[in-house]
């Protein structure tokens, strides 16, 4: 079955100190992982995907499928980062983006 | 560009009524999707649809549910004699019509549903 986990529903962090949002999948085919997140009062909006292996706002996912993970990282949190996270997997094929999300997890980054 | 569009963004429905989800997709988008957020659980996919094609819609309910999209217009989702568990926050989003297209979505702020 296609799933996504995320263990975590909160994380408590100090500014400063390193972050790392766990995701875990479950899918049968090659994965297409996303993570999206969402600020106070702010719509949903995309904030990494694997394939582009990129590092935005100083975060970074590396896929590990042999641990099926796709764990969110960040050396030094900061406030600004306090949000809510989801990961998400691609289910669809083609354009179809069916995705597959997890619960979120609520990053709480204190001064 | 304004972003995607829902309204409305709260909606009270009594047991039996209609509830009527609008959607105007991001301009120069073409694919629309539905997503459903019950409490305490995850998004969860309902419906893509293009322009005057529903391509997939097995996240949808069997009954009472349906899409559109429409030439002209939003899209709009319709739940037909609603119940409790209906009660949720309806999420639209949209993407670009072209192939190789990034995978991001675009999201609406949501239509928060509330069966009485």
């Amino acid at each position: 079955a296609q799933r996504v986990t995320q263990p975590e529903k909160l994380l408590s962090v100090f500014k400063g100190a390193p972050v790392e949002l766990k995701c875990n999948y479950s899918y049968s085919g090659s994965p297409e992982l996303f993570w999206y997140v969402q600020y106070s009062r702010q719509r949903l909006q995309l904030l990494l995907r694997h394939i582009s292996r990129e590092s935005i706002k100083g975060f970074t996912a590396d896929l590990n499928k042999g641990e099926t993970s796709f764990h969110l990282k960040k050396p030094f949190a900061q406030e600004e980062d306090s949000a809510m996270y989801y990961c998400a997997l691609n289910g669809g094929a083609g354009n179809n983006r069916k995705l597959i999300w997890g619960l979120g997890t609520s990053l709480a980054v204190n001064p | 560009n304004a972003g995607v569009m829902q309204n409305p963004r709260h909606l009270v429905r009594r047991r039996g009524q209609e509830a009527r989800l609008r959607c105007s997709p991001m301009k120069g988008h073409s694919h629309v999707y539905w997503y459903r957020q019950l409490p305490e659980e995850g998004l969860k996919f309902m419906v893509y649809l293009q322009k005057e094609n529903i391509i997939d819609e097995s996240g949808m309910p069997k009954e009472r549910f349906s899409a559109e999209f429409p030439k002209e217009g939003p899209s709009i989702l319709r739940i037909q004699q609603v119940v409790r568990g209906d009660s949720a926050a309806y999420f639209c989003a949209s993407s670009p019509p072209w192939a190789g297209n990034t995978g991001e979505l675009f999201f609406g702020e949501g239509s928060r549903l509330t069966v009485l």
